[in-house]
């Protein structure tokens, strides 16, 4: 079965600081990646996805994660945060294939931005 | 991409009765999925709807405790029955899944964030 970890439960960060949010996950076959993200009081929205090719995808709002398969990680990053970036961070993955397949999401990451 | 609403947004129930959950999607779906959330855990899937037929249920979810209808494509309800206070979360309906489409991305809706007193 797939597992996915993400290291950090809660991270407090200053406004212009860099931010790396560590995503692990379990799973012997080919995997889609996804980094998800919910703002306080909203839906839970895709922010960034890695399905093949270039292994540092870029998301929205100056996000981007590299996926290293031999380490089974997902690291999501933005070099400088904004205190709008405030929010939950989950990291997911599913089984890459044909027909429907179910995420695995992590415990999420609750980041916080002080201005 | 698609809209999802659901209803409740909140709710407050006693111990021992039922709510159900409502979730409508602005376009025809196949696949929708309902997920929980509980403080400070992730969010783990309930079960998985496809009209017209039985829906699939994880490891650790049932039909009594939680029965779901899928009467179209556009519509599912998730009920909450015989309700206790470790069913305080949040409930998340989504929909696509697809690999071959949006290599199984999912949209989700804002959540039903049910109390159990």
């Amino acid at each position: 079965a797939q597992s996915v970890s993400q290291h950090n439960h809660h991270v407090i960060l200053s406004e212009a600081a860099s931010l790396e949010l560590g995503c692990n996950y379990s799973y012997g076959g080919t995997v889609n990646l996804f980094w998800y993200v919910q703002y306080p009081g909203q839906h839970l929205q895709l922010l960034l996805k890695y399905f093949s090719g270039d292994p540092l995808v870029k998301g929205i709002k100056g996000f981007e994660a590299e996926f290293i398969k031999s380490k089974f990680s997902f690291n999501l990053r933005k070099p400088s945060v904004q205190w709008s970036d405030t929010a939950e961070y989950f990291c997911a993955v599913n089984e890459d294939g044909s027909g429907y397949s179910t995420l695995t999401f992590g415990k999420g990451t609750m980041l916080l931005v002080s201005p | 991409s698609a809209v999802i609403s659901q209803k409740p947004s909140r709710d407050i129930c006693q111990r021992g009765t039922s709510l159900t959950i409502q979730c409508q999607v602005d376009s025809q779906v196949t696949m929708m999925f309902w997920y929980r959330q509980q403080p400070g855990q992730s969010l783990t899937l309930i079960a998985t709807a496809n009209q017209g037929s039985e829906a699939t249920y994880e490891s650790g979810f049932v039909i009594d405790k939680f029965p779901i209808s899928r009467p179209n494509l556009t519509f599912s309800t998730l009920t909450v029955s015989n309700m206790s206070p470790e069913d305080s979360s949040i409930y998340l309906c989504s929909v696509g899944g697809q690999v071959s489409l949006d290599n199984g991305e999912q949209y989700f809706g804002p959540g039903t964030r049910l109390t159990v007193t």
